[in-house]
């Protein structure tokens, strides 16, 4: 079965920093661009940042720019953000996702961050 | 950046009917996508590149539309079909979503 978990979300203080990790198994992340999206609770969807197959790009909405930080492991089939001075408008649902053809094809469940 | 914005906001309808969305580009856009939300739940890809269909999604969800217009039909509403949709768009590197529409039970 395909599918990403996600990890490490929970509480943090404003001013905090937190490692979200997602972890792929019945099929290779080395193929794919990762995304990590995000959704605030009773909001809508946002895109957080991407990273290429080989991690040599990335990119990031503007709100999260030099705070976030989006890696890879292919070896691990793992994706990870790496989250400091978080804000209360951070507090969301992260999502990692596997994109396709400019879409989110494979979704994980999500892990919840709590800024307060 | 390119905004996108879906109407209605909310649709009430009965299982059985037809459900049309609506998702307006402010610029011209190549690639749009179509997702599923149900509460609780991570969203699901419905179509791709604009009237694609993913795979494993059923025929009566249909896409269409280029440039600034598009459109999620959905022929034949049934009971699992009730949730939130969103439309998604990539260009110069970014990625935006559309604020939604609830299809709920009229």
């Amino acid at each position: 079965e395909v599918q990403l978990v996600e990890s490490g979300g929970g509480l943090v203080q404003p001013g905090g920093s937190l490692r979200l990790s997602c972890v792929a198994s019945g099929f290779t992340i080395r193929g794919f661009w990762m995304s990590w999206v995000r959704q605030a609770p009773g909001k809508g969807l946002e895109w957080v940042a991407n990273i290429k197959q080989s991690g040599t790009e990335k990119d990031y909405v503007d709100s999260v720019k030099g705070r976030f930080t989006i890696s890879r492991d292919n070896f691990k089939n793992s994706l990870f953000l790496h989250m400091n001075s978080l804000e209360a408008e951070d507090t969301a649902v992260y999502y990692c996702a596997a994109l396709s053809y400019f879409s989110f094809d494979i979704w994980g469940q999500g892990t919840m961050v709590t800024v307060s | 950046e390119i905004v996108l914005t879906q109407s209605p906001g909310t649709l009430s309808l009965s299982p059985g009917e037809r459900a049309t969305l609506s998702c307006r580009a402010s610029q011209s856009t190549s690639h749009l996508a179509w997702y599923q939300q149900k509460p609780g739940q991570a969203p699901r890809l419905l179509i791709y590149e604009a009237s694609t269909r993913a795979t494993g999604i059923p025929d009566r969800f249909s896409g269409s539309g280029s440039g600034t217009d598009f459109t999620l039909t959905i022929s034949t509403l049934g009971p699992e079909d009730f949730a939130v949709y969103y439309c998604q768009q990539y260009g110069s590197s970014l990625w935006t979503f559309g604020q939604g529409t609830k299809v709920e039970i009229k």
